[in-house]
């Protein structure tokens, strides 16, 4: 079955400072994999997804980017944060059928 | 633009009651249809989903969807809810991409 990795759970990060959220996917080859943003009362966010290695789509224009390094490496990414980066960060990989399945999610809280 | 609503942010039930969690859409042509559970302190999962076919699809735990094409709607039923159903729901059509709903809280109590 697939399976999403994500780390760290949590993180507290500095204004200013760089970010870095590592995604890994087991079970499956070539999927599609996407980052979300998760906010209370409003539900999912896309941020960016990826159809393949080096291949990244952006949804929104924000302070964040995003990279595939790796068939199965989704890594989102940040120069400088902001205090309006803190939120939940979910990555999410989809196979044939379209359903996605996803990871345990990051807690980032800038201060 | 496609868009999906969902008609109830926040539902409270006794254990034994019926549920029906509304789901709209907007967008003429074939689309795919998926709800969500997030059980508190859990990822999101799949609940259930409609590709094609028959348009009562029945998930995990009891609860099923119907698709009614001419009212662009997919609810979610469960005949009798529980109280490990306490959870986040959302509905999610496919057109390009997943458009996710905000989410329906749901709090049964025992």
């Amino acid at each position: 079955s697939q399976t999403i990795h994500q780390w760290p759970a949590t993180l507290v990060q500095p204004v200013g400072s760089p970010l870095s959220l590592e995604c890994t996917v087991e079970g499956t080859s070539n999927p599609n994999l996407y980052w979300y943003r998760q906010a209370a009362g409003r539900g999912l966010q896309l941020l960016f997804y990826s159809v393949g290695i080096g291949q990244i789509s952006s949804e929104v224009p924000q302070n964040l980017s995003a990279s595939r390094p790796q068939d199965r490496q989704f890594i989102l990414s940040s120069k400088k944060l902001l205090l309006s980066d803190s939120g939940f960060y979910l990555c999410a990989g989809s196979g044939g059928r379209n359903e996605q399945f996803f990871g345990p999610g990051t807690r980032l809280t800038v201060l | 633009a496609q868009s999906v609503s969902q008609h109830n942010h926040h539902v409270i039930l006794s254990e034994a009651a019926s549920l029906e969690l509304g789901c709209n859409y907007s967008y003429g042509g074939t689309v795919n249809l998926f709800w969500y559970v997030q059980y508190p302190g859990q990822h999101l999962q799949l609940l259930l989903k409609y590709f094609s076919g028959d348009p009562l699809v029945k998930g995990i735990k009891g609860f099923e969807a119907e698709f009614i094409k001419s009212k662009f709607s997919f609810n979610l039923r469960k005949p009798s809810v529980q109280w490990s159903d306490t959870a986040e729901y959302f509905c999610a059509p496919m057109f390009r991409k997943l458009i996710w709903g905000l989410g329906t809280s749901l709090a049964v109590n025992p």
